[in-house]
């Protein structure tokens, strides 16, 4: 399979802990980007890279939220001090930069839940 | 991004035209109207994506009104695999704005 891929498919944690996803993005897919989908409702954007560069992070939900791509490839969102309000599916997407359009290829995402 | 607005859920029989529609009657010239759709438990998948003209690919067909501020996506043979969550997106740059789109559940 060559699609975008995220690990762990789920996680549970208690509140107070830090927990970390990764996600890998289709090959050669230069553009990343993290988002966050709460029960029923539309995913929400969080952040974007571009190769390894971050160009759009102001839209985190706090600074316990931090997200990083250090070599241009897989890319890690962390977020500290977990609350229960941060449970949800987290969604990593990956885009050739070359393509005119935006079109964004989804992974399955990570479901966390917080206790 | 624009603020588009659908229904919150339809019905279509199956093998029958799925016709979903959206309002975007804020977009601006440089905002492209996309489609995406999300089955439970998995990530979204693009369908669609269009500026002024009609645009139409193995999955759909997307109709765009004259003065852009409504469109429509049409599911040609809808089957029971495309009952989904459907989501219709006025966007420019790189962050798509998803909103709560439209429940089509496709029935036998």
């Amino acid at each position: 399979d060559t699609g975008v891929s995220q690990d762990p498919r789920h996680k549970i944690t208690k509140r107070g802990q830090n927990v970390t996803f990764r996600c890998d993005p289709i090959s050669e897919h230069n553009r990343l980007y993290w988002y966050r989908q709460t029960l029923g409702q539309g995913p929400e954007f969080l952040t974007y890279f571009q190769n390894e560069a971050q160009l759009e992070k102001s839209r985190l939900l706090s600074d316990r939220f931090s997200a990083e791509r250090p070599k241009g490839s897989f890319s890690t969102l962390e977020i500290q001090r977990t609350e229960q309000g941060d449970s949800a599916m987290y969604l990593c997407a990956s885009s050739p930069s070359f393509h005119a359009n935006n079109e964004q290829f989804f992974g399955p995402g990570t479901r966390l839940t917080v206790l | 991004d624009a603020k588009t607005t659908q229904p919150t859920s339809m019905d279509c029989a199956e093998g029958r035209a799925a016709n979903l529609p959206c309002n975007h009657s804020t977009i601006s010239g440089n905002e492209y109207v996309y489609w995406y759709r999300q089955i439970h438990s998995q990530g979204p998948q693009y369908i669609i994506h269009g500026l002024k003209n009609n645009e139409t690919n193995e999955m759909a067909s997307l109709i765009i009104t004259e003065d852009r501020k409504s469109s429509t996506l049409i599911l040609p043979h809808a089957t029971l695999r495309d009952t989904a969550v459907y989501y219709c997106i006025a966007n420019s740059g790189y962050a798509l704005n998803f909103g709560k789109g439209t429940s089509l559940l496709v029935t036998p």
